[in-house]
């Protein structure tokens, strides 16, 4: 059985200090891993999605994920922090294979400090 | 431009009360989900259909009801079997893996 870890469920940052949130996976399978960010009242937007090749991935508004199979983590980070980035963050795995059901953490709810 | 509507985006119900959440989507997706979201808990499958007239319970279906009639439809019913339905419901859809998500359905019970 999948499942996702995020450890934090609050995480403080400084405007222009550098952002991390931890995701830790467990997967039978080889992973396709994503992040999605939500902003209040609102659904979620990806980031940025790991599948398959280059494993240090880019994604929208300056946030990069690495994936790392032998510490089973998709840790994501920016690294400078701006006041627009304060959301709920949520790492997700599927195996993307016989189906495409993704299994969500409980999210990281991200504060940007002026 | 192409996207998830979910309506009504929030509502209001008594106990006892079913209710159904609309779901529509013109990304030509065979796949449907629906999901809940409760404070510190993330979300939760409650059921996907991976194609027209077909569909597969989740992690939390009691008290939950799906159809698949079109692929652009998948509504929601939550039946007053549904013992804390006060939630927000999220509709995704996907092609290749990448879930895309509505704006969600905030349903409290009164």
């Amino acid at each position: 059985a999948q499942s996702v870890t995020q450890l934090g469920s609050h995480v403080s940052v400084s405007e222009g200090a550098l952002v991390l949130l931890r995701c830790n996976y467990s997967s039978s399978v080889p992973p396709y891993l994503f992040w999605y960010v939500q902003y209040p009242n609102q659904g979620l937007q990806l980031l940025l999605k790991y599948t398959t090749g280059a494993t240090l991935v880019k994604g929208i508004n300056g946030f990069e994920a690495e994936f790392k199979k032998s510490e089973t983590s998709f840790h994501l980070t920016k690294p400078s922090a701006h006041m627009s980035d304060a959301a709920e963050y949520f790492c997700a795995v599927s195996d993307g294979r016989s189906s495409y059901k993704l299994i969500f953490g409980s999210g990281t709810r991200l504060l940007v400090r002026p | 431009d192409g996207g998830i509507t979910q309506s009504p985006k929030y509502l209001f119900r008594k106990e006892g009360q079913n209710v159904t959440l609309s779901c529509e989507q013109n990304l030509n997706h065979d796949a449907m989900y629906w999901y809940r979201q409760d404070p510190g808990q993330g979300l939760r499958l409650i059921y996907y259909s991976q194609i027209v007239n077909d569909f597969q319970k989740g992690d939390i279906a009691e008290g939950y009801s799906v159809s698949r009639e079109k692929k652009e439809s998948f509504p929601l019913t939550v039946t007053s079997a549904q013992k804390n339905p006060t939630a927000f419901y999220l509709c995704a859809s996907s092609h290749t893996g990448e879930l895309f998500f509505g704006e969600g359905s905030r349903l409290t019970v009164l």
